[in-house]
């Protein structure tokens, strides 16, 4: 079945860095590719997605982009601000909004 | 998008009882998963709950364990049997809307 694996486990930046978590996948039939952000005591929440037909998305400070050849993709989190301190984790599914496979998830620490 | 509710939000449960969690999306849905995310772990998929069919488990866990109903196209529940501390979890629900998944807040048990 798939496998992700995420890196690192732990990120630390200065507030206004930028960061950068990345994932590689085993299965080349995944298709979809969500990052959840998940705040202590909350349920993941979904901050951005992308899918195999493209390479790169951005919404305002995040970006992710995907490398199906060799089956890797990662999140950019540009301007980093305290809020952004939460656990984020990358899945992929082999159907556009099924079944998820999760990554180890990134506990993100921005310092200000 | 959407909003998932769950109830409950935490308990403290005695071992060998069993738990119903209760999964409520505001909107009409096919697809709902139920997710298992042991205490600084990832997420774990338990099981697949269609409404009109059986749920489908995933590798690991099984019906008599941990029963779902989905009698409706908004409402599912999780029923955690015969409880022992290693089921000390948050659980989590989630639902597809469009392609995309969403999740509830989860619900946080401590077996004792």
């Amino acid at each position: 079945g798939e496998n992700v694996e995420q890196h690192p486990s732990t990120l630390s930046v200065q507030e206004g860095d930028s960061a950068v978590i990345k994932c590689t996948y085993s299965d080349s039939a995944s298709n979809y590719f969500p990052w959840y952000k998940q705040e202590l005591g909350k349920g993941p929440q979904l901050i951005i997605d992308i899918r195999s037909n493209v390479g790169e998305k951005k919404d305002q400070r995040i970006a992710v982009t995907l490398n199906k050849t060799a089956k890797h993709f990662s999140l950019h989190i540009t301007e980093t601000q305290p809020e952004d301190s939460a656990v984020y984790f990358c899945a992929a599914s082999k159907e556009y909004g099924n079944k998820l496979v999760f990554g180890a998830g990134t506990i993100l620490r921005v310092k200000s | 998008s959407a909003v998932i509710s769950q109830k409950p939000s935490r308990d403290i449960c005695q071992r060998g009882t069993s738990l119903t969690i209760q999964c409520q999306v505001d909107s009409q849905v096919t697809m709902m998963f139920w997710y298992r995310q042991q205490p600084g772990q990832s997420l774990t998929l338990i099981a697949t709950a269609n409404q009109g069919s059986e749920a489908t488990y995933e590798s690991g866990f099984v019906i008599d364990k941990f029963p779902i109903s989905r009698p409706n196209l908004t409402f599912s529940t999780l029923t955690v049997s015969n409880m022992s501390p290693e089921d000390s979890s948050i659980y989590l629900c989630s639902a597809r809307v469009g392609n995309t998944i969403y999740f509830g807040e989860g619900s946080w048990l401590t077996v004792v």
